[in-house]
């Protein structure tokens, strides 16, 4: 099974508008983290958001919210105010700390951002 | 601060040569990571370190060997490249298993085998 599944291959958003990128993940670990990075055309990572298992509220981080539904084992990614900077990669991941803290990545989903 | 450090950048290898993709990172990590990503993909796990001196093996690592002699330095060996090993190679090291601590990542080695 999967453990990290990203079902949207392309997203376009209209500059300004918010964007909800989707993300459920597979765990029978109680304690897990997940995590949304960013993959430019330039290839590097970068480090987005961050939510664990035990946090009671949605993380934020400026535009980036994490709708985190433990029950449904959903951690969708929200951008606010989308800018032509987003366009890019976005990977969801998801940190088992008892598998020597591997993190499990996503497929992935290409944001496109419209002036 | 340098982070975590890989060379090359681009590499193009023919069939059944050998090359190591070097990672350092100088952050005190203790745990290291080597990836691949293939075209349109997201990241696989190759090899994995939590310490100096200790390996083990991820999602896909044939083809592949790694050592960790130093807590900086956490190098991938490819034996007998094959096609298939065309792909991007990230490096990742972290500090610890909790909190919020995500990977740092290298800037990635482009590799294509011919």
């Amino acid at each position: 099974a999967q453990k990290i599944t990203q079902t949207q291959p392309g997203m376009f958003v209209q500059e300004k508008e918010a964007v909800t990128l989707d993300c459920t993940y597979d765990t029978s670990d109680p304690s897990y983290g997940l995590f949304w990075y960013k993959q430019p055309s330039s290839g590097e990572m970068i480090f987005l958001i961050y939510q664990g298992s035990y946090d009671q509220q949605n993380a934020t981080e400026g535009r980036y919210s994490l709708n985190f539904q433990k029950a449904r084992k959903s951690a969708n990614l929200v951008i606010s105010a989308s800018q032509l900077g987003d366009s890019a990669m976005y990977f969801c991941a998801m940190r088992e700390p008892e598998r020597g803290n591997q993190f499990y990545f996503g497929t992935g989903t290409s944001l496109t951002v419209i002036p | 601060n340098a982070g975590v450090t890989q060379t090359p950048k681009f590499r193009i290898l023919k069939i059944g040569q050998s090359m190591t993709l070097q990672c350092t990172q100088d952050m005190n990590h203790n745990y290291m990571y080597w990836y691949r990503q293939d075209p349109g993909m997201g990241l696989k796990l190759i090899y994995y370190s939590v310490g100096a001196g200790i390996t083990d093996k991820g999602e896909v690592p044939n083809g592949y060997n790694v050592s960790r002699s130093t807590t900086e330095d956490f190098p991938l060996r490819l034996e007998l490249a094959a096609p298939s090993q065309t792909s991007v190679y990230f490096c990742a090291s972290s500090y610890s298993r909790q909190g919020t601590d995500g990977y740092t990542f290298g800037s990635g080695t482009r590799l294509t085998v011919v």
